[in-house]
């Protein structure tokens, strides 16, 4: 059965600052990783997707992730927050369906 | 430019009401769902459909049924609306396998007095 554990359910960082968002995983089979924002008062939208081709991947707005499969791992990075990087972020896990994370809330603090 | 819309972004209902919530996307996409979203629950799956008039159960089915008549279009339905159904709820569509990425509506913030 596939799952997602977000660690972390508010993080606060300084405008200027590394943003690092966890997410472990469990999967019975390779998976395929995601991660989605979500503005105030929007839906979701895609950040990035890991597909097994590359363990590090680039998203949109400057972000990227790192699959590690030894850790069941695939941590959400920026070197250097915005404020308009403030915004729920969740992690997700697709295996016949979509697994979510219970989202991590980032606050940007000027 | 791809979109899923929901047929309201507020809407309050009383106890016992059967609630109407529709979805429509316009990618023509074979996957559509059904999420609802409470706080520090994240997203949970109520049904999902993989083809226009099949459905299947997701994660929290119970009080829910949904309608796949079109393609494009994806009704969840709750029969007798109760408190418990006070929530957000997001649908989303997406292409091919079911592993593409899911595009989503903006949300219909459901209140049950």
């Amino acid at each position: 059965a596939q799952s997602v554990t977000q660690l972390g359910s508010h993080v606060s960082v300084s405008e200027g600052a590394l943003v690092l968002l966890r997410c472990n995983y469990s999967s019975s089979v390779p998976p395929y990783l995601f991660w989605y924002v979500q503005y105030p008062n929007q839906g979701l939208q895609l950040l990035l997707k890991y597909t097994s081709a590359a363990t590090l991947v680039k998203g949109i707005n400057g972000f990227e992730a790192e699959f590690k499969k030894s850790e069941t791992s695939f941590h959400l990075t920026k070197p250097s927050a915005h404020m308009s990087d403030a915004a729920e972020y969740f992690c997700a896990v697709w295996g016949y369906k979509f697994y979510f994370g219970s989202g991590t809330k980032l606050n940007v603090k000027p | 430019d791809v979109k899923v819309t929901q047929s309201s972004r507020y809407l309050v209902k009383r106890t016992g009401e059967k609630v109407f919530l529709e979805c429509v996307q316009d990618m023509d996409h074979e996957n559509m769902f059904w999420y609802r979203q409470d706080p520090g629950l994240g997203l949970r799956l109520i049904y999902f459909s993989y083809d226009v008039k099949m459905k299947e159960k997701g994660d929290i089915p119970e009080g829910y049924s949904v309608s796949r008549e079109k393609k494009e279009r994806f009704s969840l339905i709750l029969e007798s609306a109760s408190t418990n159904q006070t929530s957000m709820y997001l649908c989303a569509s997406s292409s091919g396998q079911g592993s593409g990425e899911q595009y989503f509506g903006p949300g219909t913030r459901l209140t049950v007095t």
